[in-house]
């Protein structure tokens, strides 16, 4: 059972345009929802984090917006660079953290120049 | 500080083989976890330790082994290597709850 749900599998985006991938999750007990980036070869990374006591979170040019009612959330990449070409991976977790992590199959983004 | 360091980076099996990967952490971290990716599946996890002296079993962990050797130490052992377990594994770890997980270089696996 898919807990999590990523959408879309793969993206192509112009350097400067809006990048947007989806996330949609069942389980309503979970609390905590972070993005992972992963470079080619590397291991995943931390980018960005939301709880759902806030509908919207930005750090950079990356923002992450949160729909409680819906069970959804987003980040979307604002001007986005070649260097942001990679694997976005959400999660979600339960107990304010203190449970594991379940990511989405990943989104393969392609930032062309 | 290295971080979460994983060995070998790559390894090549035959079937019915065992092999042993490492993993090492310098952040004193309590948790640490076994994760395998495959293309359009996402990270799964595989066996994870809360604290040392503790593993659980996470989503995939049939054929698998783990061994919490310290705090520091996580190890993922294939008794028997199929060919369905070629994969890449990520050993990740955590500090103070579980949130940030802070994941290794990773292993490519091919067991032929």
């Amino acid at each position: 059972q898919q807990q999590v749900k990523q959408s879309p599998q793969s993206l192509i985006v112009q350097k400067g345009g809006i990048s947007i991938i989806n996330c949609a999750y069942e389980n309503t007990a979970f609390d905590y929802f972070p993005w992972y980036q992963q470079f080619p070869g590397k291991g995943p990374a931390l980018l960005i984090a939301i709880r759902p006591d806030v509908s919207e979170k930005k750090e950079g040019r990356f923002t992450i917006s949160f729909n409680k009612s819906a069970k959804q959330f987003s980040l979307h990449i604002m001007d986005s660079q070649p260097g942001d070409s990679a694997t976005y991976f959400c999660a979600a977790s339960m107990n304010s953290g203190y449970s594991t992590l379940t990511f989405g199959k990943g989104t393969m983004l392609l930032v062309s120049p | 500080n290295a971080g979460v360091t994983q060995t070998p980076k790559f390894q090549v099996l035959k079937t019915g083989q065992s092999m042993t990967l490492q993993c090492a952490q310098d952040m004193n971290h309590n948790s640490m976890y076994w994760y395998r990716q495959d293309p359009g599946m996402g990270l799964r996890l595989i066996y994870y330790s809360a604290s040392e002296g503790t593993t659980d079993k996470g989503e995939v962990p049939n054929g698998y082994n783990v061994s919490r050797l310290n705090k520091r130490e996580f190890s993922l052992r294939l008794e028997s290597a199929a060919p369905s377990q070629t994969s890449v594994y990520f050993c990740a770890s955590s500090g103070r709850g579980w949130e940030t997980q802070y994941f290794g270089p990773g292993t490519r696996l091919l067991v032929l």
